[in-house]
Parts: C-alpha cells; structure tokens; sequence
C-alpha cells in the first residue's frame, strides 16, 4: 500500500496562474480531506468530501475547488493564485468504520505565489 | 476562535527525561483527541489517540491523559528519545454537519537534547 500520496512535492506559481493539487489514497476509504499549513499554525481544513460525488467546505475554501469522481482520487484546484495561498498543502484520508478517526496524511505539496 | 490549543511552540527536553505536551479545547462535543508527529518535509504521522470517554491511554513510550472537567489533555513520552524531536500536533474529532472532521492545535515543537 502506497496510502495516500501527492503530486508535486513543490510549486511555484505566478499570481493569477491556476493549478491542480493531486491526491490518491489506495486504502478504499470513504472520507478525504484537504489542508493547509501556514508557518507557526495548525491545519486549516480546506474542503473535505466523505464519498465519491459528496464534497463540502471546511473551514478556509474561498479561492479552491475541489471533485470526487472516483473513491481513489481527490484533487483540489487553485484558480487565480495570490500570495495568501502560499502554504504546505496536506491531504488526508481516512476509514469513518476505523473507530479512533484517525486520518492518514500524504507528504504535503509546498505551493509558492509569487 | 481557536477550539484546540497548545500553548507552547515549544518544548526541549533532556534525553532519558520525561516529556509532557499540553493541548486544552472549549467544544464538549468533541469525541476523540489524537495527537500526531511530524518531521520536516513530512505530512502528520499519527502517534495516540483517546476516546471522550476514557482518562487514561497507553501506548508503549507514549501515554495520553484526558482531563474533561479541565477540557484539558496531555502527551506524556518516557523515555523521551532523540528520534522523539518534531513538532507535535493535538487534534479533536467531532462529527459536525454530517461529516466527522479534526480541528488542529498550533503544534509543539519538541527538542530532545541528547
């Protein structure tokens, strides 16, 4: 099992340029979820989506999209990049069966606006 | 309005010692705390977990200890170990709109001296 993994490990975008984070997770879990990172602070969950065809805002969505066609896959969208999206983006899955709510992270994929 | 807070960025602790991270929340509807690792360049690992409705759990080096009436939970590491060094994130779960998600504190940075 690869669990959950991210593509690119890093970026670097021009202001007003768009792009697409990409994640896979190959544990068959129903729940995902996106994050951001700020320097000094927790994770900000950005949109979540609990099956394929279901997502939702978390907490910081504005300037991101994000789709679920497949269980596997969970890619979020950036359009018109500014420098307040400069962050370490972070996606999670996890079992909602597993019990402890525990979720499994992918390495993160560092995002620079310039 | 931070519901999950760790007051302290960081944490150095002599190898062999006893090393005690804090995390204090105000939403009562949270139903599990977990705590997660991270390295640099590495996405959250998670460490421990416990349910709402324990007080005590252990896991090898790590034991986590909830205080409801205080809304306070620790992270307890002995013999704390070099490897130990990261920054140390608490999380609570609760099912919020349908979804069961995780709010994060700001982290711990924990330093193992040898």
């Amino acid at each position: 099992n690869a669990g959950v993994t991210q593509t690119p490990k890093f970026r670097i975008l021009k202001i007003g340029q768009s792009m697409t984070l990409q994640c896979t997770q190959d544990m068959n879990h129903n729940y995902m979820y996106w994050y951001r990172q700020d320097p000094g602070m927790g994770l900000k969950l950005i949109y979540y989506s609990v099956g394929a065809g279901i997502t939702d805002k978390g907490e910081v969505p504005n300037g991101y999209n994000v789709s679920r066609s497949t269980t596997e896959d969970f890619p979020l969208r950036l359009e018109l990049a500014a420098p307040s999206q400069t962050s370490v983006y972070f996606c999670a899955s996890m079992d909602f069966a597993g019990g402890q709510n525990e979720q499994f992270f992918g390495p993160g994929t560092r995002l620079t606006v310039l | 309005d931070q519901q999950v807070k760790q007051n302290s960025p960081s944490l150095s602790v002599q190898e062999g010692r006893i090393s005690i991270l804090n995390c204090d929340y105000t939403n009562s509807m949270f139903d599990y705390f977990l705590w997660y690792k991270k390295y640099p360049a590495e996405g959250p690992t998670f460490l421990i977990s416990i349910s709402s409705i324990k007080d005590k759990n252990e896991d090898g080096r790590f034991t986590v200890f909830l205080n409801k009436s205080a809304k306070h939970l620790s992270l307890h590491i002995v013999p704390s170990q070099p490897g130990d060094s990261a920054v140390y994130f608490c999380a609570a779960s609760a099912l919020y709109q349908g979804a069961q998600k995780l709010v994060f504190g700001q982290g711990t940075r924990l330093t193992i001296n040898p």
